[in-house]
């Protein structure tokens, strides 16, 4: 069984405090997304890395993805309330059809 | 804006009343996916069409269903709800299945319906 392992599974911070996320696994992956879930809503598409090592910035989030193409992180700079979510990373493979294998999932809270 | 329609938000229904639940998309994308989301839990994948190619995943419970009537639109049909099947349906596209040359899997998801059974 192929498993993504995400930590931690909660944080709770004051606002401009950074973060970072992590997503680990046994597995080589094809390619690596992470999306932002809120409350009642389905998840927003944040960033996909496929390249080993590969680094995405998007505003102040930056986003790696191992040079094995095994696990990735999330950093978030100076966090805001905004920012508060549920963090999935999903992992999958060119050779399994459509499956997305997701983390446990990130519950962050950014306090003002 | 193209996008990933759910229909309704929220649905309730009696235990053992079958219900259905509808997605439609602008994207024209090929794949379009349905995955269960409950409470502080990742997303589980149900199953999926590939244009009209249906592919099931080994646990989900026969009192799941789907249809794809053409590229647009996909239905979940729950025959015989249970208090277990209580969840966010969440319903996913892709423009295609990823490929070693075009290895990612982005997918744009619906903003989910919540279902309740009494």
């Amino acid at each position: 069984t192929q498993l993504l392992e995400q930590s931690p599974q909660f944080l709770s911070i004051q606002e401009g405090e950074n973060l970072t996320v992590y997503c680990n696994s046994s597995s080589v992956f094809s390619s690596l997304q992470w999306y932002r879930q809120e409350p009642g809503e389905g998840p927003v598409l944040l960033v996909t890395v496929v390249t080993g090592g590969e680094v995405k910035k998007l505003k102040r989030l930056t986003f790696q993805f191992g040079d094995a193409r095994k696990d990735s992180s999330l950093h978030i700079t100076a966090a805001q309330p905004g920012d508060t979510g549920l963090y999935l990373c999903a992992g999958a493979w060119y050779n399994q059809g459509g499956k997305l294998i997701f983390g446990q999932g990130t519950e962050l809270s950014v306090k003002p | 804006d193209a996008m990933v329609i759910q229909n309704p938000r929220y649905q309730v229904t009696q235990f053992g009343k079958p219900v259905t639940l509808s997605c439609s998309q602008t994207l024209n994308h090929n794949v379009m996916y349905w995955y269960q989301q409950k409470s502080s839990q990742a997303p589980k994948l149900l199953f999926h069409y590939y244009d009209k190619d249906f592919n099931n995943e080994a646990d989900t419970p026969d009192n799941f269903q789907s249809r794809r009537p053409n590229t647009s639109f996909c239905f979940l049909d729950i025959r015989s709800p249970g208090l277990g099947d209580a969840a966010m349906y969440l319903c996913a596209t892709s423009r295609d299945l990823p490929k070693l040359a075009e290895p990612h899997n982005e997918q744009f998801f619906g903003p989910g319906t919540r279902l309740t059974v009494l």
